[in-house]
């Protein structure tokens, strides 16, 4: 099984509905993070949790909210999905160490189409 | 502003060709610096990092990266490419101070022609 593991893979929907992709890790990592990806953008960051308790917003986070419910998961909402949301969304995890910025661990991505 | 910069977006060379992707940031203080590949399909996967030390970092898969201070540059290299490195492969950088925060540059995909 692999360590960052998203659901939905792939999800099509509608202008309007709420859609909630979920993420949970294996690794025992504190920080996980959610990105966007959109072609010739690179990664933007929609929300980062250091812990439970730790939640901040990245770049991009209007129309977007999150949860983290325990450790291991960390929920991502779009609450009113519109077609610009259209993008592949990563979940990832990272364990700082001793230097402050350590690996980041990637799930495979959710492939979120919004028509 | 702080930022990225991946200044090509597309590269093809042929198999058996040397390689050497560009990456330059704008930060006040050297940061973490990371490169991480793309395959089709797949999450991101680390292909090697620099936090300090010698400026010539090994990664995997056969991957090289030089850490120029003065160009303000992390660009990536391999002697001989394989079929199998065609993806996207991106630049990130971490800043020392505040939130630790990875910000990544745009990406450079890789084709290989056989």
């Amino acid at each position: 099984d692999a360590d960052v593991t998203q659901t939905p893979r792939n999800r099509i929907t509608k202008t309007g509905k709420r859609i909630m992709l979920e993420c949970s890790q294996t690794k025992g990592h504190d920080r996980m993070y959610w990105y966007r990806q959109d072609p010739g953008l690179g990664l933007q960051l929609i929300y980062y949790s250091f812990d439970v308790k730790d939640i901040n917003k990245g770049e991009i986070s209007d129309g977007y909210s999150v949860s983290r419910q325990a450790q291991a998961k960390f929920s991502l909402s779009l609450e009113s999905a519109i077609p610009n949301q259209t993008a592949l969304y990563f979940c990832a995890t990272s364990d700082p160490t001793g230097t402050g910025a350590g690996e980041l661990f990637f799930g495979e991505g959710s492939r979120l189409t919004v028509l | 502003a702080q930022s990225v910069t991946q200044p090509d977006i597309h590269i093809t060379v042929s198999e058996g060709a040397s390689l050497e992707l560009r990456c330059n940031y704008s930060y006040g203080a050297t940061p973490y610096l990371f490169w991480y590949v793309q395959s089709p399909g797949q999450g991101l996967q680390l292909l090697l990092k620099y936090f300090s030390g010698d400026t010539l970092v090994q990664g995997i898969k056969g991957f090289e990266a030089e850490f120029k201070r003065s160009q303000s540059s992390f660009n990536l290299r391999k002697p001989s490419v394989h079929w199998s490195d065609a993806a996207e492969y991106f630049c990130a950088v971490v800043p020392i101070s505040g939130t630790y925060k990875y910000i990544f540059g745009t990406g450079t995909r890789l084709k290989v022609l056989a």
